[in-house]
């Protein structure tokens, strides 16, 4: 089982750049989470999916935040343009709908904007 | 929607001492409730879990606790090693849509 799988592991931008993180969850696996962590906020849901379809995206901070995902395989979380603030820890999280099950976190991402 | 509150926000204990981490949750529709160990860097990984179906749950030296009731949980930590050092988070999910609740993470430091 190769677990959530996260790219890039760092990325070091500058402001105003467009960012694009990407996240491949376990096989099987419907629910698809994108978390935000920083030091003053926590653990933070911007948006989850279950069967490829966004259900909740009222944690996503504002217009230059969107969240895709394609297929059962893939889902990506782009901001545009970056802000300094949007420096953050950014993890990937999915589950499987059978009942309640625990998510498993992917590495995450390191976005650091300068 | 669901509100998790969790204390201490840090705790410091003496390496075999023991350690407890107390949470309460707002939604009574909660039914399942997973608690993550995060090491520096690292990702949150599940530690144990617990439904709202059993009283106590334990995994040799890590146990959790649920009252109903009271909408409150704790885990507690026995005989506690210096590599439990971490940022530990309780969660609560309402079954139906697989949605989790954080608390706010308490950061472990145990001192050897």
């Amino acid at each position: 089982d190769a677990g959530v799988i996260q790219s890039p592991r760092h990325e070091v931008t500058e402001m105003g750049q467009e960012v694009t993180l990407r996240c491949k969850p376990i096989s099987g696996h419907d629910y698809l989470f994108w978390y935000r962590q920083t030091m003053m906020r926590g653990l933070e849901l911007l948006i989850y999916f279950n069967n490829n379809v966004p259900i909740d995206d009222s944690g996503m901070p504002e217009d230059r935040f969107s969240a895709k995902m394609p297929n059962a395989s893939f889902s990506t979380l782009k901001i545009q343009p970056s802000e300094p603030r949007d420096s953050a820890v950014y993890f990937c999280a999915s589950t499987s709908d059978r009942a309640v099950q625990p998510q498993h976190f992917g590495d995450g991402t390191r976005l650091s904007i300068l | 929607g669901e509100n998790v509150e969790q204390h201490p926000s840090t705790l410091s204990v003496q390496e075999g001492d023991s350690a407890v981490i107390k949470c309460t949750y707002s939604d009574s529709a909660s039914n399942y409730f997973p608690w993550y160990k995060q090491e520096l860097g690292k990702r949150p990984q599940l530690i144990i879990d617990i439904r709202s179906n059993v009283g106590e749950k334990k995994d040799q030296r890590i146990a959790v606790t649920l009252n109903k009731t009271a909408k409150h949980f704790s885990l507690h930590i026995t005989e506690t090693q210096p590599e439990d050092s971490a940022v530990y988070f309780c969660a609560a999910t309402s079954g139906g849509y697989q949605k989790v609740t954080f608390g706010t993470g308490t950061k472990l430091q145990v001192i050897p």
